[in-house]
């Protein structure tokens, strides 16, 4: 079966510190892989995605993510948080191959930021 | 250019009644989906439609019905609503439904409480 797992509900980081939040999938064939944001009270973004081709990919607002096949994972990173970081981030796998198209969405990890 | 809109932003029903939620978009994508936001448990796919003149169940259809109007729109129809059926609702749409890679673009929600 094809799932996605985000190891933390809830994440909690100063302002200026690093922020990972972890990601893990399985999947029987190459996924393509999303995270996406949203912020209090409002519809969800697109942050990011990976599609097969390089490993790292990078995002919006600084935001940057890495696939690694061997651990089946696709944390997502900031060098330095912001306040505006603050919101719920959903890690998502889509399968590339087989009858289900349909997207797999993880539970959602709460960012927040302290000053 | 809106891209997805969602009518109403909010609406309280009582137990039994019913309504329809309307989704439109602006971005001549061919795929359209509904989900459903609750606390704890991520998005869930109620329905989607592939492609225009075609509609199919997602994850939990029970208790909904949708149309897809036309192109441009996609509705969700709560027959006899129920206060499990609170919770926040969210259409979507991508380019396709097989591009694997293809984003998905998020309207900006309804609330719906259900007493």
């Amino acid at each position: 079966a094809q799932s996605v797992t985000q190891l933390d509900s809830h994440v909690s980081v100063s302002e200026g510190t690093p922020v990972l939040l972890r990601c893990n999938y399985s999947s029987s064939y190459s996924p393509s892989l999303f995270w996406y944001v949203q912020h209090p009270n409002k519809g969800l973004q697109l942050l990011l995605k990976y599609t097969s081709a390089a490993t790292l990919v990078k995002g919006i607002n600084g935001f940057e993510a890495e696939f690694k096949k061997s651990e089946t994972s696709f944390h997502l990173t900031k060098p330095s948080a912001h306040m505006s970081d603050a919101a719920e981030y959903f890690c998502v796998v889509r399968l590339s191959a087989g009858n289900n198209r349909k997207l797999i969405w993880g539970l959602g990890t709460s960012l927040a930021v302290n000053p | 250019n809106a891209g997805v809109t969602q009518t109403p932003k909010f609406q309280v029903l009582k137990t039994g009644q019913s309504m329809t939620l309307q989704c439109a978009q602006d971005m001549n994508h061919n795929s359209m989906y509904w989900y459903r936001q609750d606390p704890g448990m991520g998005l869930r796919l109620i329905y989607y439609s592939a492609s225009e003149g075609t509609t199919d169940k997602g994850e939990v259809p029970n208790g909904y019905n949708v149309s897809r109007l036309n192109k441009r729109e996609f509705s969700l129809r709560l027959e006899s609503a129920a206060p499990s059926q609170t919770s926040v609702y969210f259409c979507a749409i991508s380019k396709t439904f097989s591009g694997v890679a293809d984003t998905q673009y998020f309207g900006p929600g309804t609330r719906l409480t259900v007493l």
